[in-house]
């Protein structure tokens, strides 16, 4: 069974920060690796997708991934309050047919 | 971006009673959709794999007489909850994938079920 494991937090970091966020998985047929950003009551809202290992920069926030580490992480610089909501990692086997899995999320918060 | 919506936004029911969830790709077509739950303070679960003109395919554990799913066209999938029940209870969400794009997914804003 494919799992997604995610530290729930609270994670507390103080405005400007960087903030630091991290995932691990059980499949290595894994392909597409992806964080959500998730508001209280909101549906989640796409932040970054990553592929190939290494670094995927876009903004405030930078992607991770170690396939080799079954790894993945996210990076927001420059912490906002605004930032503050629980983020998801989620993965696929790869392919527009292959729904994704969860992990529970962490809950950040971004102390003015 | 591509844009998904949904309809309702949050329905009340009585226990007993079918509700219908809609989830509309208002930008794109959409070859699949997926359906996914989530109770609270807990994390989205595959329910559902929509497929247009096809049977939906349904995760382990998920009763397909109970989650009817229904995939008429490139831009909208139904979801109703048959005899729903308190415990049905929870927060749906729909996502699509850009048929020309990436495995990207974009969510719907979701549908608040409440049961009595």
């Amino acid at each position: 069974q494919k799992e997604v494991e995610q530290n729930s937090g609270p994670l507390s970091v103080p405005e400007g920060a960087i903030a630091s966020l991290n995932c691990t998985y059980s499949d290595r047929g894994s392909q597409s690796f992806f964080w959500y950003r998730q508001y209280s009551g909101k549906s989640p809202e796409l932040i970054m997708f990553i592929y190939s290992n290494g670094d995927k920069e876009d903004g405030r926030f930078t992607a991770q991934l170690n396939k080799a580490s079954q790894y993945v992480s996210l990076l927001i610089r420059d912490s906002q309050p605004s930032d503050s909501a629980t983020y998801l990692c989620a993965v696929n086997g790869g392919g527009g047919a292959d729904g994704l899995t969860f992990g529970k999320g962490t809950h950040l918060i971004i102390q003015p | 971006g591509a844009v998904v919506s949904q309809h309702p936004s949050w329905v009340i029911c009585k226990s007993g009673t079918s509700v219908k969830i809609e989830c509309r790709s208002l930008d794109f077509q959409a070859t699949t959709m997926f359906w996914y739950r989530q109770f609270p303070k807990q994390s989205l679960m595959l329910m559902a794999t929509s497929n247009e003109g096809s049977k939906a395919t349904y995760e382990q554990g998920v009763e397909k007489d109970k989650f009817l799913i229904n995939h008429a066209s490139l831009t909208l999938s139904t979801l109703t909850v048959t005899s729903a029940h308190p415990e049905d209870s929870s927060f749906y969400i729909c996502s699509a994938g850009d048929s020309l794009s990436t495995d990207t997914q974009y969510f719907g804003p979701g549908t608040r079920l409440t049961v009595l």
